[in-house]
């Protein structure tokens, strides 16, 4: 069956500019992860959606960055007035339900964001 | 708290012979243990997973690990590498951050496979 997808799979943006990454889990999938893999560096959670809760923004470097997930399903991650330490590949995964810490997370290809 | 340390960042080994890849973590709970690879410009993928249904656990390709609550530790082996073993390896544990069920990375480790 289809995995997660992402898109674009590069995006290369100036600084300043406002840049959108999409994410579409597994059909079926309730939870919703957004990493960050800086270069050199192990991967930074961001945001989680679960089904209809408030999301966790707990990782969220500043208030550029945002996510909505619209239907319970695709999410877009949202970066306002980019900076160069944006750079990174912005990974998304999806797992089956919250509430069981066995369930396994499984993970888009990633979006490689380069701000210039 | 959670944490992930991965005690090599690169390990190499010669084809045909063991990969042994370290990982010690901490965690204020009964943790999930998971082991991720992620080959050049690919996604991550699943290897294997630790739930407390048995110490040693089996993943794909011929890895496997084993948990030692003594040790804290769950080290990935492999008996006898190939070529197509060099990728990045990263040790995950699963637990809590706030209200959120979150996974907690190592920071990987660089496994290189000679000829």
């Amino acid at each position: 069956g289809a995995g997660v997808s992402q898109s674009p799979s590069n995006k290369v943006t100036e600084k300043g500019k406002d840049v959108e990454l999409r994410c579409d889990p597994i059909s079926g999938h309730t939870a919703l992860y957004w990493y960050r893999q800086s270069l050199g560096q192990g991967l930074e959670f961001l945001i989680y959606f679960q089904g209809n809760s408030a999301p966790d923004k707990s990782g969220l470097p500043s208030d550029r960055f945002s996510a909505e997930r619209t239907g319970g399903s695709v999410s877009t991650l949202t970066i306002q007035r980019t900076q160069q330490e944006d750079s990174a590949v912005y990974l998304c995964a999806s797992r089956l339900r919250d509430g069981s810490s066995t369930d396994t997370q499984y993970f888009g290809p990633g979006t490689r964001l380069t701000v210039l | 708290a959670q944490s992930v340390t991965q005690l090599d960042s690169h390990v190499s080994v010669s084809e045909g012979t063991p990969v042994l890849l370290r990982c010690n973590y901490s965690s204020s709970y009964s943790p999930s243990l998971f082991w991720y690879v992620q080959h050049p410009n690919k996604g991550l993928q699943l290897l294997l997973k630790y739930t407390s249904a048995a110490t040693l656990v089996k993943g794909i390709n011929g890895f496997e690990a084993e948990f030692k609550k003594s040790e804290t530790s769950f080290h990935l082996t492999k008996p006898s590498a190939h070529m197509s073993d060099a990728a990045e390896y990263f040790c995950v544990v699963s637990g809590f951050s706030g209200s959120a069920r979150q996974l907690t990375f190592g920071s990987g480790t660089q496994l290189t496979v000679l000829p």
